[in-house]
């Protein structure tokens, strides 16, 4: 089975603080992507990476970095939390789909829910 | 833009009730469509999929069937447990593209 861990699952840090989101997956996928779920608004993507060392922003990049320099693990990064990063933040991951007929399931840890005071 | 359109509910239901949770889809190419699902205190996880028109997915007693003509995927299943309260979502991927674009999740409440 695929196996998607997050460092944290409940997280609490204050204003201006440099926060550090860790991912594994641990089934080879090339593809990570970093997701936030807020009420209302269902899962923005923040940023997605597809190769190691590799990403491209999603939806909603501002305030937000990653690092991926395994092919297991993406980091989501923020510079200087602010209370509107208050969020379920959640990490999925997938292979690259190839071929006609082929799609993309991704499979998703648990969740951090990163409150910021 | 690629889009998927859901009610976010919460829909609530008796159990052994039928539901129905709407979805529709606005795309550029030809998608594949997903439903996920989300239990409380869990991450997302696959419910089932449909890959081209006129299929059907279905996995543990849900259904759907992927509608071209109406761009439409909506979720079935003829009788709710408790077990299945959780918030559901409607997704939709392009072939070649290697992002999701998911709905903003319909909760479902399923009470004895």
């Amino acid at each position: 089975d695929v196996k998607v861990t997050q460092s944290s699952r409940y997280l609490v840090k204050r204003t201006g603080e440099k926060v550090f989101l860790e991912c594994v997956q641990d089934m080879d996928h090339e593809n990570m992507f970093w997701y936030r779920q807020d009420p209302g608004l269902g899962l923005r993507l923040i940023y997605f990476s597809y190769d190691v060392k590799m990403k491209e922003k999603g939806d909603i990049p501002e305030g937000y970095s990653v690092s991926r320099e395994k092919k297991e693990r993406f980091s989501l990064i923020l510079e200087s939390a602010s209370t509107n990063q208050t969020s379920m933040y959640l990490c999925a991951s997938s292979l690259i789909g190839r071929g006609q007929g082929s799609y993309n399931e991704q499979f998703f840890g648990p969740g951090t829910r990163l409150t910021v005071l | 833009g690629d889009s998927v359109t859901q009610m976010e509910g919460p829909v609530t239901l008796s159990e052994e009730a039928f539901l129905t949770i709407n979805c529709t889809y606005t795309a550029t190419g030809y998608p594949s469509l997903f439903w996920y699902v989300q239990y409380p205190g869990e991450g997302l996880q696959l419910l089932l999929k449909a890959t081209k028109a006129d299929d059907k997915g279905s996995n543990k007693g849900f259904e759907a069937t992927y509608r071209k003509e109406t761009t439409s995927f909506h979720l079935e299943k003829g009788s709710v447990q408790v077990s299945d309260s959780a918030v559901y979502f409607c997704a939709l991927s392009l072939r070649g593209y290697q992002k999701v674009t998911f709905g903003i999740g319909t909760k479902l409440q399923v009470i004895p």
